[in-house]
Order: C-alpha cells, then structure tokens, then sequence
C-alpha cells in the first residue's frame, strides 16, 4: 500500500502563480529526497533534507522537512514554462534504510 | 555519457514468455536499485543491491521475478512466465553511498509491453 502521501495529485497554474506540493507519511522518515520528472523522462534528484524543521532553497524552489519528520513540502515561487513535470517526494525509513518510498507525485502544469 | 544505462529500452512479449533486462550504473556507484513505475503513479521499489549482496527485495514482488548483480557492477531483472499485469516501466537507479550521497541516479527505463 501507499506509505507516503502526496497531494495534489494535479495542480494547473498560470505562468507567474506559486506552486506548492505537500507530503505526508504515516511513520518517522530518517530523510526525504524530492525528485522532478519530465514528461517521457526518468526521475531526476533534486534535493535531500535530513533533519527535524530543515528548510532548504534552490532559487525559486523551498523545501521544509516537518518538525516530527513526517511530512515535506516542495514550495515553486513564480513558476515558469520550464517547471512542468511531475514531481515527487520519497521517504527513507530509518528500519529499512536504502528503500525509497515514493509518492504518487504532483503533475504540474504551467499555462505561459 | 558516464550515466546509468538500461536495456532494452523498449520490449513487447506476449504473456507467458520470460525477459530479461540490464542495467548498467554508473562506474563507482556501490548501490544499485530497481523501480516499477506504471501511469500515474510514483516509483515502487523492487529491490536493491550494495555491491553484490542483494539487501532488500519487496514482498510485492512475486517469485516470478528475480535479480542478480553477479560482480557488483551491471544488473539483470528477469521476470518468468509474464502476464498483463507485468507492463510497467522498469527503471534502473545507482548510489554510492559510502560517501554519505543519497542521490540515486535513474536510468532512462526499459517500458515493457505484456500481450
């Protein structure tokens, strides 16, 4: 079954407007890693955060890893044409280290 | 290019037939793991290996299907006796973990179309 949440699953947006995806698992992650996939493309990394309330940027791109590390969120400001795809978040549990448990993913689209 | 690489990339069998896939990571990556994704839906592990050892292998994944990585380099995902069910899109990912780097570096895919 599904052991990380992600939602939306879809999200529509206008060239400019922000863009948030949000992840949520039922147990304690040791990480979460967030992954950005084109359309006919494989999964390309973007970013690993580790600790409890870590927050990361990558120019217009925020990460935050929740306070109990069960949840993350991926944040776009001022999204572009080049954004589109689908992203995904994927957790690591401490009990079986190396096995990544991906989300459903959040296909992004992004009317110019 | 020094990246992970599958094949095929592309393979159509009618049910009941075996396949074979390899995947070859990047050089000095020690880790090396296998992913099914189908439409809509994010990557589900299959299993993985660190160097030769195989670590860790889904209870989802049936005893039709088995990997090996006999010299802790290239890999093969076989599945037997395949059905409808088995169409997917079967990514290849590396790692090296020893230098404390999480990234796991996908393949493009080998997409396999059951009959």
């Amino acid at each position: 079954g599904q052991q990380v949440m992600q939602i939306p699953q879809y999200q529509h947006v206008q060239e400019g407007e922000d863009f948030t995806t949000y992840c949520n698992s039922s147990t304690t992650l040791s990480n979460i890693q967030w992954y950005k996939q084109r359309p006919g493309g494989h999964p390309v990394f973007l970013i690993q955060l580790v600790k409890s309330g870590e927050v990361k940027k990558q120019k217009r791109l925020t990460f935050q890893f929740g306070e109990a590390k069960k949840n993350s969120s991926l944040h776009i400001t001022a999204t572009q044409t080049t954004d589109v795809g689908t992203y995904f978040c994927a957790g690591e549990r401490g009990s079986t280290l190396g096995r990544l448990y991906f989300g459903r993913g959040t296909q992004l689209t992004v009317w110019p | 290019d020094t990246g992970v690489s599958q094949d095929p990339r592309h393979k159509i069998t009618k049910r009941g037939q075996n396949v074979t896939f390899r995947c070859d990571p990047i050089s000095e990556h020690n880790r090396l793991y296998w992913y099914r994704q189908t439409l809509g839906q994010g990557p589900e592990f299959l299993t993985y290996f660190q160097n030769e050892a195989q670590l860790e292998k889904s209870r989802l994944l049936s005893d039709r299907f088995s990997a090996e990585r006999p010299k802790g380099s290239f890999s093969t995902l076989e599945i037997q006796r395949t059905e409808q069910g088995d169409s997917a899109m079967y990514l290849c990912a590396s790692s090296r973990l020893d230098r404390g780097d999480y990234e796991q570096y996908f393949g493009p895919g080998t997409r396999l179309t059951v009959t």
